[in-house]
Parts: C-alpha cells; sequence; structure tokens
C-alpha cells in the first residue's frame, strides 16, 4: 500500500546532541513537508520542499535542517540550536497543485532527556 | 497571509446527538478548504475538502461541511455522533493561485461522552 512513513516512533534527545527523524513516501509526490505539533498550537510548518535538491523554510525553521536528495525521502534534524524540541512531528506529502490534500505519516514523538 | 481560527478548542457531546465545529478564515478571495481528523498519536487523515462548487461538501465517517463565502466560513457538521469519532479535528485552507502550502487551524478537540 502506498503511503508515509516516519520513523522512530519515539526519539530521545540529549543535551547538545543532533537527531534526525525520517520520512519515506512511495506515494510518487512532488511536494514533502515537516511539521511541529504542540497541545493546542495546532500544526506549524518547518520547512517544505516542491521538487527534489530544492527546500525552503516554514514558519518555524530556526533549530532545524533538512535535505531533500531523493524524491522519495525528506529527513528532518533537530540541531542543539533548537532549544525547545519536546514536540510531536508530523511529515506530509502532496501531488502538485494547492488544491491536492496533503497526506501524512503517523509522526515521531521528540522527548528531552 | 491566510489564518484559520476554530472557535472552539474543546467541544463534549453525548453520542448520538448532532455536532458542529466551526472554522473561519481570514481571505476574502478563492480559497481550498479541507477538514482533517487525528486520532490519539497518530497523523492526519482528510476528512473532506471543498474546492469549487457546491456549497455543501460530504466526506467520509457521516460527516459534512458547508461553504459560506460571505460569512468565510466552513463549519463541520455530523447529524449522530459515535464515541469513535472522539479525535481532534483541523480545518486548513490553501491559496489556489500559491504553493502547495496548508494554513491550518489550532483544532478542536471532541470529545463523544456515552
Amino acid at each position: 500500500d502506498g503511503g508515509i512513513t516516519q520513523s522512530p516512533k519515539y526519539l530521545f534527545r540529549k543535551e547538545g546532541q543532533n537527531v534526525t527523524l525520517s520520512c519515506e513516501q512511495n506515494l510518487n509526490h512532488d511536494a514533502m513537508y515537516w511539521y511541529r505539533q504542540d497541545p493546542g498550537q495546532g500544526l506549524r510548518l518547518i520547512y517544505y520542499s516542491q521538487i527534489v535538491n530544492d527546500f525552503q523554510k516554514g514558519d518555524i525553521a530556526e533549530g532545524y535542517s533538512v535535505s531533500r536528495e531523493k524524491k522519495e525521502s525528506f529527513p528532518l534534524t533537530v540541531t542543539s540550536a533548537q532549544k525547545n524540541p519536546t514536540a510531536f512531528y508530523l511529515c506530509a506529502s502532496s501531488s502538485e497543485g494547492s488544491n491536492q490534500p496533503q497526506h501524512f505519516g503517523d509522526g515521531t514523538r521528540l522527548s528531552i532527556l | 497571509a491566510q489564518s484559520v481560527t476554530q472557535l472552539d478548542s474543546q467541544v463534549p457531546v453525548f453520542e448520538e446527538a448532532p455536532v458542529e465545529l466551526r472554522c473561519n478564515y481570514s481571505s476574502s478571495v478563492s480559497v481550498y478548504l479541507f477538514w482533517y481528523v487525528q486520532y490519539p498519536n497518530q497523523g492526519l487523515q482528510l476528512l473532506l475538502k471543498y474546492l469549487s462548487g457546491s456549497t455543501l461538501v460530504k466526506g467520509i465517517n457521516g460527516f459534512e461541511a458547508e461553504f459560506n463565502k460571505s460569512q468565510t466560513s466552513f463549519h463541520l457538521r455530523k447529524p449522530s455522533v459515535h464515541i469513535s469519532d472522539t479525535a481532534e479535528y483541523f480545518c486548513a485552507v490553501s491559496d489556489p493561485g500559491g504553493s502547495e502550502k496548508l494554513v491550518f487551524g489550532k483544532g478542536t478537540k471532541l470529545t463523544v461522552n456515552p
């Protein structure tokens, strides 16, 4: 079945450590997105990519980095510069066009040790 | 910039009662509108979308929404809810002339009690 796979489901970060969240899709979608979800805050866009080897900052990009070397993959690195990384991270993808719905993975919950 | 307001952060209802979850958006120009549902510790699933045409949109699980351009609203309704409808619901908007980015509301937590 086509879909989006996020891994791991749970992740723990030590102080000063970078961690990378994986997102893979087999829907042949051009666009991919990373969101951060905090209780009562809704979804806030971190980064998005409309095509391979290109990506743009979203509303809360500071302390995060991404790459898009393959169409299927859009990993997110939470760097040590992100001082409050505890959150639920969601990856999504969509076909080209703003009328296309986004399809979501099941998320990664990141906590600080 | 677009914004979405979900007027109720929490809505408790009894099983088999009707429910309406309210959503207002900021833009006065054409928009695309979406409702998503999120069950605990899962991603979001699309319930329904409005792109153009009929203002009453039917979605999955018996939900429907009505687009009202003059009131810039897109309220979600279900005539009779089940315990299994307990979840968080998000309204989102995108710009027909823009990128694929969605702007989300902060969500409404629906709790269906027996």
